[in-house]
């Protein structure tokens, strides 16, 4: 069965500063990997995605990602820091062919320091 | 371009009443729509997928029960509300298997 690890439930880090999120997948195919974003009390918004080609995808907002198969890792970075970045991130599974519905992590909430 | 609605914003139901929770999705045809729950903590839980008018998959037993009377509408229903059934409810819709969801903005239900 598929499934997705977020390690750190809370991550605070200091304005201005880089961001890296963990992100760790078990699947026995080729995957299809997601991350996104959730400000309170809003739905989740899709920050990138991945299927194939360069291992590193740029998405909305400054966040990149890099997916590497040794590692079963697909980490979400961002080089600087702003306050409006505070909020709750997903990072999701599904298969890259065939029908199946996408499994998500339990979410990394990052705090903002000034 | 596609939009994804979700109604009511906020709710508040008494224990033992009933629910029913709306999603419509413009701008596409036949999406496939999924409800989910969110509890603070546990991140989403699938709750039901639909594939096609009238086309149900449930992921998790429960008090809830879906609904897809058109081809760009989703409704989460129950007879009869319990405790258990508090939470923030997102609905989703994606072009086709495996592509990203779109959610909406979700319903925060609260049951006394």
């Amino acid at each position: 069965a598929q499934s997705v690890t977020q390690p750190d439930i809370h991550i605070t880090v200091s304005e201005g500063a880089s961001l890296e999120l963990r992100c760790n997948y078990s699947y026995g195919a080729t995957p299809y990997l997601f991350w996104y974003v959730q400000s309170p009390g809003q739905g989740l918004q899709l920050l990138l995605k991945y299927f194939s080609g360069d291992t590193l995808v740029q998405g909305i907002k400054g966040f990149e990602a890099e997916f590497k198969r040794s590692q079963s890792s697909f980490n979400l970075r961002k080089p600087s820091v702003h306050w409006s970045d505070a909020a709750e991130y997903f990072c999701a599974v599904g298969p890259l062919s065939g029908y199946s519905t996408l499994t998500f992590g339990k979410g990394t909430m990052l705090l903002v320091s000034p | 371009s596609q939009t994804i609605h979700q109604w009511p914003a906020t709710l508040v139901q008494p224990v033992g009443s009933p629910l029913s929770l709306e999603c419509t999705v413009e701008g596409t045809s036949n999406p496939n729509l999924y409800w989910y729950r969110q509890a603070a903590g546990r991140g989403l839980q699938l709750l039901f997928y639909s594939v096609g008018i009238g086309q149900i998959s449930s992921e998790v037993p429960q008090n809830l029960s879906a609904s897809r009377p058109q081809d760009r509408q989703f409704i989460l229903s129950s007879k009869k509300l319990l405790l258990s059934d508090s939470g923030f409810y997102l609905c989703a819709w994606s072009a086709r298997d495996n592509q990203p969801q779109h959610f909406g903005d979700g319903t925060r239900l609260s049951i006394l």
